[in-house]
């Protein structure tokens, strides 16, 4: 089973809609993170938070770590919004230098 | 953007043949990692390094090695290629193993 599982593994949107892309976790996190990856394209990270909730423009990720889960929302999606999501765990004790990763979320929104 | 570059970006190799990727980074930072990105897959780390000349293993580093000599660098070796090493390489380079992790723009291998 995978420590990190995201839903759905794919989305297809119209524009102006609001999307939201969920990652559950199984063990205790110290961190987590989403990141971004256009077709062809290298990776970007979008936030990296430990609780509560972080906002960048039209992006808003939420943590809940009673429940092991985060969220990362898109209000009013764009075309150029179209790309895989990754969310990634940085575990607590042990080394922290490692993050696991989803296998990530294709976002696709049409004009 | 974080000065990270990646070379080569594309590098078609036949089996049994050795194989460098270079990582490069201008930014100072102290950790650096190299991924593999399969599909079906999420990115896994093959090795990481955390000071010149300290470096240790990742979850899927058989048949792969690294050296950091400098901070800058840090270079990922196939010693003798296989064509399930066929992937998509990634760099990742972060100020504190606390912090956000930067990535390269990828290095694409095919091994024949």
């Amino acid at each position: 089973k995978n420590e990190v599982e995201q839903s759905p593994q794919n989305l297809t949107a119209q524009e102006g809609e609001f999307i939201t892309i969920n990652c559950s976790y199984s063990v205790g996190i110290s961190a987590l993170h989403w990141l971004q990856q256009h077709p062809g394209g290298g990776i970007v990270s979008l936030f990296m938070l430990s609780s509560g909730k972080k906002k960048h423009g039209r992006l808003i990720a939420t943590i809940n770590i009673q429940e092991k889960h985060s969220s990362l929302h898109i209000t009013a999606s764009h075309p150029r919004d179209s790309a895989v999501y990754i969310c990634a765990v940085r575990l607590r004790g042990g080394s922290n230098y490692k993050l696991t990763f989803g296998k990530g979320t294709l976002l696709t929104v049409n004009p | 953007d974080a000065g990270i570059t990646q070379s080569p970006r594309h590098k078609v190799t036949e089996t049994g043949t050795p194989v460098t990727l270079r990582c490069h980074q201008t930014e100072n930072h102290r950790y650096m990692y190299w991924y593999r990105q399969d599909p079906g897959h999420g990115l896994r780390l093959i090795h990481y390094s955390y000071g010149v000349k300290d470096t240790d293993k990742g979850e899927v580093s058989d048949g792969y090695s690294v050296s950091r000599s400098k901070t800058e660098d840090f270079l990922l070796t196939l010693e003798s290629a296989t064509s399930s090493q066929t992937s998509v390489y990634f760099c990742a380079i972060s100020e504190s193993e606390m912090y956000e992790q930067y990535f390269g723009p990828g290095t694409r291998l095919t091994v024949t």
